[in-house]
């Protein structure tokens, strides 16, 4: 299997903060990459897919980049909307996997 | 309004079986992959199940494989999941998703889960 790690596991911020997160695959994926954002007691909600291609809806503040092993989810000026737990995943090889999740905290 | 609604969990004894079932609406049904998500209480996102859309295709995580079974019903818009030989391991809330396009994409768009739980 695939095994995902993103890092940091908390991070503390603020609104209006950058907010840098990366995830980091344990072979090559290409792009076959996922980003996730899930809030407490909900489902997951797809924010970007092929690495870097934002979902319909999705706040242009939100963005993906990356390819092969290394990816990374940024968010520029962090809104209060947007403390939640964020996944990736890999959809390039089954079973697909996801990350342990990144968690933005209010700082 | 594009809908994925769960149903089928509860509580069940260690060794025993559940069948969880996904009733899909809002969109076509028959042209999307679907899959099964889980998450155990506190716990990140582990995929548990997919099926292509005419069933000729599945693929499972190693932890399920050969005790949960998944399947669909392209004339009631549902999909299943069998689970049997429960273990405590397998708690959690259990989504329902589907591509986020016709064939092999992400997942897009997900139900809001049935809660299973496993314990004497």
């Amino acid at each position: 299997d695939i095994q995902m790690t993103q890092s940091p596991s908390t991070l503390s911020a603020s609104v209006g903060d950058r907010v840098t997160m990366t995830c980091r695959a344990g072979q090559s994926i290409g792009y076959w990459l996922a980003w996730y954002q899930q809030k407490p007691g909900r489902a997951p909600n797809l924010l970007l897919y092929k690495a870097s291609i934002l979902e319909s809806g999705v706040p242009s503040r939100f963005s993906g980049s990356g390819s092969g092993t290394e990816f990374t989810l940024i968010i520029t000026s962090l809104q209060p909307d947007d403390f939640a737990t964020y996944y990736c995943q890999q959809y390039s090889t089954y079973p697909w996997t996801f990350g342990q999740g990144t968690k933005v905290e209010i700082k | 309004e594009e809908q994925l609604v769960e149903s089928g969990g509860g509580l069940v004894q260690p060794g025993g079986s559940l069948r969880l079932s996904c009733a899909a609406s809002g969109f076509s049904f028959s042209s999307y992959w679907m899959h099964w998500v889980r998450q155990a209480p506190g716990k990140g996102l582990v995929w548990v199940s997919r099926i292509n859309t005419d069933g000729s295709g599945i693929n499972y995580a190693d932890s399920v494989k050969g005790r949960f079974t998944i399947s669909r019903d392209n004339a009631k818009n549902t999909v299943y999941l069998q689970m049997n030989s429960l273990r405590a391991e397998d708690t959690g809330v259990y989504y329902c998703a589907r591509s986020r396009g016709p064939g092999a994409t992400c997942v897009g768009y997900w139900g809001q889960g049935t809660s299973v739980t496993v314990s004497s």
